[in-house]
């Protein structure tokens, strides 16, 4: 599976977008992009995944760029519960292996 | 809709034990993948299964074994266990028409000393 970059960690303010990048330079045409966030001591959570096209769900949107190289996560409106981190992983499968992802912390 | 249930919440074992993790997957999901993630780091893939059946596995040595029932619940099982094997073990169930959206229990914490 390709393997991606993220930033270690970004603040954000309550109320505001946030936008996490991820670079995923050596993705190939048939490995999809997965977000998950973890919030502390709980599982994984599943937010969004995409192959070419931007995706958008009730959680968040998915923009990925026209080489596939890299892509953005959005969480339109950031609020304290979204405080996690958040993972961006890609894969042909299922079989799902999390980097260290980017520690959000959303600030009031 | 009930989630993903693990249990115990934790578990403390000696190494050179064995050791057998529960899961129920969620409601209507009929597929179970096992994660393992030691402290500080991310999720890593242990295996899957599907109709009681391993459907693929991560680099992860025989000793880690898996069980899926008829009611697609399923079990992890580590044979002599070592010092490095303490970690939390996630399990994730996914319908197989939708098997890119995984969702996730809230894990064992195991422990091995």
């Amino acid at each position: 599976d390709a393997k991606t970059t993220q930033p270690p960690s970004m603040d954000c303010a309550e109320g505001r977008a946030a936008n996490l990048p991820c670079n995923h330079s050596t993705i190939s045409g048939n490995e999809y992009v997965y977000w998950y966030r973890q919030i502390h001591s709980q599982g994984p959570q599943y937010i969004i995944h995409g192959l070419k096209n931007n995706e958008t769900n009730e959680m968040a949107s998915l923009i990925i760029t026209e080489d596939r190289k890299s892509s953005t996560l959005i969480l339109p409106h950031a609020t304290l519960r979204d405080t996690a981190v958040y993972y961006c992983i890609v894969s042909n499968d299922y079989k799902l292996s999390f980097g260290a992802g980017t520690t959000v912390t959303v600030r009031a | 809709e009930t989630g993903v249930t693990q249990s115990p919440t934790h578990l403390i074992k000696t190494r050179g034990q064995q050791v057998t993790l529960r899961c129920s997957s969620q409601s209507g999901h009929n597929t179970v993948s096992w994660y393992q993630q030691a402290l500080g780091q991310g999720p890593q893939f242990i295996f899957q299964y599907y109709r009681e059946e391993e459907n693929g596995r991560g680099n992860f040595p025989p000793r880690f074994s898996g069980l899926q029932f008829p009611n697609y619940s399923s079990e992890l099982n580590v044979n002599a266990l070592e010092l490095d094997d303490s970690a939390l073990y996630l399990c994730a169930s996914s319908f197989s028409g939708r098997i890119r959206e995984q969702y996730f229990g809230p894990g064992t914490r195991l422990t091995v000393t």
